[in-house]
């Protein structure tokens, strides 16, 4: 079975600091997204990470996948209040293509 | 678009009844997916579909049916309620099938499910 470890779990900040989240695995994944999801909505993609050692940047956000494709972090520069939210990292696995998400990280971020 | 839909919002059972979720898409696409989202668990994949006529079980099956008779609608069952199934449940729809290593899920809004 293959699993996805996010950590921290929770993570309360102010305004202005920077973070990392880290999403672990001791499986080799396809691909692996990050969605961000708001109280009361669905997950909304953010990225997709495809090859091993890849680093993508959408303004504030940098995305990196391990060398090996079984980790993947998420740094943010300068967070925003308007960055809270929760932050889920999802694995392709190589078989049937399914999802396998990650237990989610729970930011806060205080003005 | 109205992109994923899902109805109801909110729903309240007892223990033993029995109901459907309802989950339509407007995208043509051909991969849809059923999750609940519990505290601390992140999302688990309950059943998928590759097309219509064609499911197959996910992590968490237990309890629930699903069939794909069209390629818009992906309704999930609930046989017979428990007080375990009280969850948040997510459609979901991409353009990738199984076995394509890239595809983007859209989720719809959620139900909100509660059994007593």
């Amino acid at each position: 079975t293959q699993l996805l470890e996010q950590s921290p779990q929770f993570l309360s900040i102010q305004e202005g600091e920077n973070l990392t989240v880290y999403c672990n695995s001791s499986s080799v994944f396809s691909s692996l997204q990050w969605y961000r999801q708001e109280p009361g909505e669905g997950p909304v993609l953010l990225v997709t990470v495809v090859t091993g050692g890849e680093v993508k940047k959408l303004k504030r956000l940098t995305f990196q996948f391990g060398d090996a494709r079984k980790d993947s972090s998420l740094h943010i520069t300068a967070a925003q209040p308007g960055d809270t939210g929760l932050y889920l990292c999802a694995g392709a696995d190589n078989q049937g293509g399914k999802l396998i998400f990650g237990q989610g990280t729970e930011l806060s971020v205080k003005p | 678009n109205a992109g994923v839909t899902q109805t109801p919002k909110f729903q309240v059972l007892k223990t033993g009844q029995s109901m459907t979720l309802q989950c339509a898409q407007d995208m043509n696409h051909e991969y849809m997916s059923w999750y609940r989202q519990d505290p601390g668990m992140g999302l688990r994949l309950i059943h998928y579909s590759v097309g219509a006529g064609i499911t197959d079980q996910g992590e968490v099956p237990n309890g629930y049916n699903v069939s794909r008779s069209t390629t818009e609608d992906f309704p999930l069952r609930l046989l017979s309620a428990a007080p375990s199934q009280t969850s948040v449940y997510f459609c979901a729809s991409s353009y990738g099938a199984a076995g394509t290593a890239l595809y983007e899920q859209y989720f719809g809004p959620g139900t909100r499910l509660t059994v007593t």
